[in-house]
């Protein structure tokens, strides 16, 4: 079954609006969580691993200030695509390491912005 | 930083026949290489992998084979299924470890 819980699974907003995207591990701690995007028909790129109580590192390329990432606690992190626009429409997934060393996916958000 | 590539992009068979996806990844200190099946608009699922310490892990119709030397690894689909149909991604871990660098994936098509 699933062991990581992803909201909301699609959602459409106007442009300029800010859409955040929850992702808990459920029965584990999960001390890291990361988040990739993925736009159709192309691969997953990573965008950034957040941390348990500590600043999120983003990778090259991705707006700190635009996609906003919080792990506040051992079970909860979430992006928050802040100002949206046409080009963020893509589908977002995070994904976390099991304890027993898998790294398994939420089920993703599909953002579409108008 | 890990690059990972992989090959074909598309893949068409015919039902039982075999299926072969190559991937090959930069960094050696990559040390974990995971196969993915995804559906569309769904996530990607975990269909096997392997470590490196191994050469090769089997499960049922899947194989994957490792070969660090090369910095090359390998999904094997035999007697594949009309419901084998999806896209696979490979992936290795990045240089620090611990997140996942995917490759652009392949587009696995098996017609009855």
């Amino acid at each position: 079954g699933a062991v990581v819980s992803q909201h909301p699974s699609r959602v459409i907003c106007k442009s300029g609006t800010s859409v955040k995207i929850e992702c808990r591990s459920l029965d584990f701690q999960a001390t890291t969580m990361f988040w990739y995007r993925q736009f159709p028909k192309q691969s997953l790129m990573l965008m950034a691993t957040s941390n348990e109580g500590s600043k999120a590192t983003y990778e090259q390329g991705v707006e700190k200030d635009k996609f906003l990432i919080n792990h506040a606690s051992l079970t909860l992190s979430t992006l928050t695509v802040t100002s949206a626009h046409p080009e963020d429409s893509s589908f977002y997934i995070c994904g976390t390491w099991t304890p027993n060393e898998k790294l398994f996916f939420g089920s993703g958000t599909q953002l579409s912005v108008l | 930083g890990e690059n990972v590539e992989q090959h074909p992009s598309t893949l068409s068979v015919q039902e039982g026949d075999s299926a072969v996806i190559k991937c090959t990844y930069s960094d050696s200190a990559s040390n974990y290489f995971p196969w993915y099946k995804q559906e569309l608009g769904k996530r990607p699922q975990l269909i096997i992998d392997i470590r490196s310490n191994v050469g090769e892990k089997k499960d049922q119709r899947i194989a994957v084979t490792l070969n660090k030397t090369a910095k090359h690894f390998s999904l094997h689909i035999t007697e594949t299924q009309p419901e084998d149909s999806a896209v696979y991604f490979c992936a290795a871990t990045d240089q620090a470890g611990t997140a996942l660098i995917f490759g652009k994936g392949t587009t696995l098509s098996v017609s009855s």
